[in-house]
């Protein structure tokens, strides 16, 4: 089957500073999968935050980045720096396209981020 | 656009009793799908349909669970002779296309079994 692993936990950056937020992923399917990062603010659903469906892509989204890199099946999320706002709880996740009705996401188990002042 | 809707938020029940959780999808949108968050488990699939129709039933456990879709504004949840186990968080989400996987979610309904 599927899975996901991100640095689980909680991560606290200093406004301003970096972030890499890990994640690898394994399939037994034949074709490469969806790769998505989700994130849900204080408050507020989950939410998408940038998705990557073509292999040795980079997606972006509020100053966040992900590549997708299949040599090394890894998804990381990246920014330069970061915001208060940007406290959240994201979300790696993976979606198996070899099926094809099967549009179910496999998720990791959640990274939360905390940024202090 | 209201997003997904799911009632009630919160729901308490005793230990086997039943559970009916709702959800109305985005209007226009062909894919629901059913999660289900815990702390040690994560954010699991349970179930998905396409134009009412459902597809994918493979994280659903077999006994005491099942799904309906009865029309494209909404889809159920029910889950009979609850356990303490089955607390959780179930969330809904919905896709304009499933093989596109852009899915935009519920705010979940807490489910608590005493």
């Amino acid at each position: 089957g599927d899975s996901v692993t991100q640095t689980e936990g909680q991560v606290t950056v200093s406004e301003s500073k970096s972030l890499i937020i890990n994640c690898t992923y394994s399939t037994t399917s034949i074709a490469y999968p969806n790769l998505f990062w989700y994130v849900r603010y204080p408050g507020e659903g989950l939410q998408l935050l940038l998705k990557v469906i073509t292999a040795g892509q980079k997606g972006s989204s509020r100053g966040f980045e992900a590549t997708y890199n299949k040599e090394t099946t890894s998804f990381h999320l990246q920014k330069a720096s970061v915001q208060e706002s940007d406290s959240a709880v994201y979300y790696c996740a993976l979606g198996d396209r070899s099926g094809g009705s099967n549009a179910k996401l496999t998720f990791g188990k959640g990274t939360k981020l905390s940024v202090k002042s | 656009n209201a997003g997904v809707i799911q009632t009630p938020r919160h729901k308490v029940t005793g230990k086997g009793q039943e559970a009916t959780l709702w959800c109305e999808p985005i209007s226009g949108h062909s894919a629901v799908f059913w999660y289900r968050q815990t702390i040690v488990q994560g954010l699991e699939f349970l179930t998905y349909f396409r134009n009412q129709a459902p597809i994918d039933d493979s994280g659903m456990p077999k006994e005491r669970f099942s799904a309906q879709m009865p029309n494209q504004s909404h889809s159920t949840l029910k889950i009979q002779s609850t356990q303490p186990q089955d607390s959780a968080v179930y969330l809904c989400a919905s896709s304009p296309r499933d093989w596109d996987y852009e899915q935009y979610f519920g705010p979940g309904t807490r489910l608590t079994v005493l």
